[in-house]
């Protein structure tokens, strides 16, 4: 079965801190993604990044930086010197993907409130 | 950067009314999802559709939900019969597959049943 935790339910940092949010998933396939979205107070869903599961390489970019371990299940982002900013709910989800998309739907996490405090 | 759009933004019906969702997905998308995220919750997956057809849905789409591409673009969500549960952004996102498979939402629906 396919599920995706978040552990972290809110996180409070001040201004200019490193700040990790962690993500553990669940799969049985082979093939899958992983994503990172922000959700703003505005509502909506940004797209942070998408990694499939055959490339670990970590990613940076800009203040914005993706781990992603295989032998743990985990996919956790670092925010480097957050700002006010970047206070929001961040979600990560997973998709299956390997069946080639008819239903590939995204499993989402319950999400981490981050608050940063000037 | 192509958009998925969903209108309206937010919409306020009564309690047993019928609602209309409406979407329209990248246009070369093949994929089309609607989710739903109840204030405060995580977002939930509710539906998806392929090739003019459901090709699965959540145990939340329930008789009361039916989806439709009546014209190519559109992408609807109909709720027959609308309960103060429904209360929630409804999400519409569409994807293609492949070396650029992505995953793109609209803004959102807040649909508020009172």
């Amino acid at each position: 079965a396919q599920k995706v935790t978040q552990a972290q339910t809110e996180i409070s940092v001040v201004e200019k801190e490193d700040v990790t949010l962690d993500c553990v998933y669940e799969t049985r396939d082979t093939t899958y993604y992983l994503f990172w979205y922000k959700q703003p107070p505005s509502g909506e869903l940004v797209f942070l990044i998408r990694r499939n599961s055959f490339d670990e390489q970590n990613e940076i970019s800009g203040r914005y930086s993706w781990n992603f371990q295989k032998s743990t299940s985990s996919f956790n982002f670092t925010i480097t010197a957050s700002q006010v900013v970047d206070s929001a709910v961040y979600f990560c989800a997973l998709s299956e993907a390997g069946g080639g998309g008819a239903t590939n739907k995204l499993i989402f996490g319950t999400g981490t409130l981050l608050a940063v405090q000037p | 950067e192509p958009e998925v759009t969903q209108t309206p933004s937010h919409q306020v019906t009564q309690m047993g009314q019928e609602v209309i969702l409406r979407c329209v997905p990248i246009s070369n998308h093949l994929y089309f999802y609607w989710y739903r995220q109840i204030l405060g919750q995580k977002v939930e997956f509710l539906v998806s559709f392929y090739n003019n057809e459901i090709s699965e849905k959540s145990e939340i789409f329930d008789d009361q939900f039916s989806v439709e591409r009546p014209d190519g673009s559109n992408f609807t969500l109909k709720i027959r019969s609308t309960k103060l549960e429904d209360s929630a952004m409804y999400f519409c996102a569409s994807t293609t597959t492949g070396i650029s498979y992505g995953y793109t939402f609209g803004s959102g629906t807040r649909l508020t049943v009172v």
